[in-house]
């Protein structure tokens, strides 16, 4: 059964703080990871990776994918209020499946100033 | 630019009631899916569409169906809402061949009493 998981399920720091968000998958026919931003309404797209290795990178926040181990993690240095959202990972298939996202059930994160 | 546009963004049905969440998108997008978001659950797949005349079900199907007659248009029927299905409701779409990074419309806050 294909899954995806993340961790820790929630959060808080203060800000100025540096945080690691976790997400481990198994998913068959891997394709990408993407990871979104969840603040109080739709959730908006921050990065895809489709590469082992290679850091994506804005502004505060990178994240990078290890496909022999599959996980990735995001993190986001010098933490500010504004950081505060549920950050969501989400996997996507090759095949006949392609196009369909599997979501894990996000991290909580709240930044205290 | 509209992208993809939900509605209504808001309602409450008494338990029996049926209804339709309407779902657009302007960006020609092959692939379309329904999610609901309960709190602490993440993203759960309702149904989704590969194209015109194409629909699947995703994790959690009962109680709802889908048509896409459409390129644009993917709307979530639900026959006889209960209680189970209040939750927040969430369309989006993708263009699966380029790049799998779903576009989200803003929500559907759905109470049913």
């Amino acid at each position: 059964e294909d899954k995806v998981v993340q961790s820790p399920l929630s959060l808080v720091v203060h800000e100025g703080d540096t945080v690691t968000l976790n997400c481990s998958y198994e998913v068959t026919n891997f394709r990408s990871l993407l990871w979104y931003k969840q603040e109080k309404k739709a959730p908006t797209f921050l990065f895809m990776l489709t590469s082992s290795g290679i850091e994506k990178k804005s502004g505060r926040l990178s994240s990078i994918l290890d496909k022999k181990e599959l996980f990735s993690i995001l993190n986001i240095t010098a933490t500010q209020t504004g950081d505060s959202a549920v950050y969501l990972c989400a996997v996507g298939r090759r095949g006949s499946t392609l196009g369909r996202l599997y979501f894990g059930r996000g991290t909580q994160l709240t930044v205290w100033p | 630019n509209a992208g993809v546009t939900q509605t209504p963004k808001f309602q409450v049905l008494k338990t029996g009631q049926s209804m339709t969440l309407q779902c657009a998108q302007d960006m020609n997008h092959e692939y379309m899916s329904w999610y609901r978001q309960d709190p602490g659950m993440g993203l759960r797949l309702i149904h989704y569409s590969v194209g015109a005349g194409i629909t699947d079900q995703g994790e959690v199907p009962n109680g709802y169906n889908v048509s896409r007659s459409t390129t644009e248009d993917f709307p979530l029927r639900l026959l006889s809402a209960a209680p189970s299905q209040t939750s927040v409701y969430f369309c989006a779409s993708s263009s699966a061949l380029d790049s799998p990074e779903a576009f989200f419309g803003q929500g559907t806050r759905l109470t049913v009493v």
